[in-house]
């Protein structure tokens, strides 16, 4: 079946340190991945995607590339910012399906400090 | 991207009453809505994906008469919680998708903060 694991949090970092958040998938097929962010006391906000195989997502910063070779999809920033503080959602959905239904990680709280 | 409004943001009820959350796409014709639930620290939690003018499918364990859902239009879909319980209080989400195109995104809700005392 499909899935998702991504790193357990909380991760706390400085301001402008650099931020790498895991996320490994499984699934069949040809999947789309995702990154949502949720703000506090928020819905879900989509961060970033990528479709295919060595697509690089990208917005505000943050980047994810798509590695087929071993199923990844890791989320990155070169200098995080008090601001970026939320939790983030690593997610896919399989196209081979009727249902665009999304299918989401644990979610990783991220705290950033002055 | 396309805008999803969910109301109400927060709603606290009895025991034993019912609640309906809505869903709206904006400004966009949703043909298909999804509801989730979020537990404290956990992910979010598919509940059923509903299409317009259909009868929603329900995830396993998610008990289909206790949450109704209708989505009686292209820009609406409701959840009603029926005879809550403390047990249903959680964060509830909706997402909507236009899958008229292939590879569609999904917009979500800002989500419901329902507490049942």
């Amino acid at each position: 079946g499909n899935s998702v694991t991504q790193m357990e949090g909380p991760v706390t970092l400085s301001e402008e340190a650099f931020l790498t958040i895991n996320c490994t998938y499984t699934a069949t097929g040809y999947p789309s991945l995702f990154w949502y962010v949720q703000y506090p006391g928020e819905g879900l906000q989509l961060l970033l995607k990528a479709t295919k195989a060595d697509d690089k997502g990208s917005n505000k910063g943050f980047e994810a590339t798509y590695r087929k070779e071993t199923t990844s999809f890791h989320l990155e920033k070169g200098s995080v910012q008090v601001s970026d503080s939320a939790v983030y959602f690593c997610a896919l959905t399989n196209y081979g399906g009727a249902t665009n239904k999304l299918i989401f990680g644990t979610g990783t709280l991220l705290a950033v400090q002055p | 991207g396309a805008v999803v409004s969910q109301h109400p943001s927060r709603v606290i009820c009895k025991s034993g009453t019912s609640v309906k959350i809505e869903c709206r796409s904006l400004d966009f014709q949703a043909t298909t809505m999804f509801w989730y639930r979020q537990f404290p620290k956990k992910s979010l939690m598919l509940m059923a994906t509903s299409n317009e003018g259909s009868k929603a499918t329900y995830e396993q364990g998610v008990e289909k008469d206790k949450f109704l859902i209708n989505h009686a239009s292209l820009t609406l879909s409701t959840l009603t919680v029926t005879s809550a319980h403390p047990e249903d209080s959680s964060f509830y989400i909706c997402s909507a998708a236009s899958l008229t195109g292939w590879r569609t995104e999904a917009f979500f809700g800002q989500g419901t903060r329902l507490t049942v005392v």
